[in-house]
């Protein structure tokens, strides 16, 4: 069964750069097709789909984010990354990285999550 | 692109069947059979219970089900159980450049 697990930094500053990894276990990350998510979810709010990175090589970001957030994916490692820049205090949340089937348009298996803060 | 609208919260006795809606537009939900569901416990992450508006993941109880009319998707629970009670959000597919938006989320309390 394919595992997902976040890591990073649990604290950034404001005006700093986010990052965040997600190693998958369980399956290759370019194996078959699959899209890798990232999804947030500030505390006691809603979700919200920041981007996704298909094994192909194309990505896909929410409007609302695209011009602070790259997404990207190291095979090697089988890892696919998050960077969020200029972050300020409303991007503190907890992080999910997710997995979606090509041609499916939900996600089958999440990580547990990560919280980051923003605070000075 | 705007949150699905949900019920803040819907409760229910144990064995009941509660039903949560899920009110979005004609370019979201209602273009696409493309409606998911997630059950979130409090500190855990989001599992799916329903995909393509009506279809369980294997695993996932029968007790759950959903349908879509029009722009409103629906996920009933039957025989609620105690286990039940987590929060409940709905998602759907859109081409616009978001293409997923998710719902404003459900508590769902088990009496």
């Amino acid at each position: 069964q394919v595992q997902l697990q976040e890591s990073g930094p649990g604290l950034v500053k404001p005006s700093q750069t986010l990052s965040l990894t997600c190693t998958v276990s369980g399956g290759s990350i370019s194996g078959d097709i699959y899209y890798w998510s990232w999804i947030r979810q500030p505390a006691g709010k809603g979700l919200e789909w920041l981007g996704r990175f298909y094994t192909t090589g194309r990505t896909n970001y929410n409007p609302s984010l695209k011009s602070r957030l790259t997404i990207s994916v190291d095979t090697s490692k089988n890892q696919f990354s998050l960077k969020l820049s200029s972050v300020t205090a409303a991007d503190t949340a907890v992080y999910y990285c997710a997995r979606g089937d090509f041609g499916e348009e939900f996600f089958d298996f999440w990580g547990q999550g990560t919280l980051v803060t923003v605070s000075s | 692109q705007s949150a699905l609208t949900q019920p803040a919260s819907v409760s229910g006795s144990p064995g009941q069947s509660i039903t949560i809606s899920c009110t979005g537009t004609s370019s979201v939900v209602g273009a696409y059979n493309y409606v998911s569901w997630y059950q979130q416990h409090p500190g855990k992450a989001p599992k799916l219970i329903i995909f393509d508006v009506s279809n369980r993941p294997p695993g996932v109880s029968y007790r759950f089900s959903g349908s879509k009319s029009g722009n409103t998707a629906s996920l009933t629970i039957s025989g609620l159980q105690a286990d039940d009670e987590a929060d409940y959000y709905c998602s759907a597919y859109t081409s616009s450049s978001t293409l997923y938006v998710f719902g404003t989320g459900t508590k769902v309390t088990v009496l």
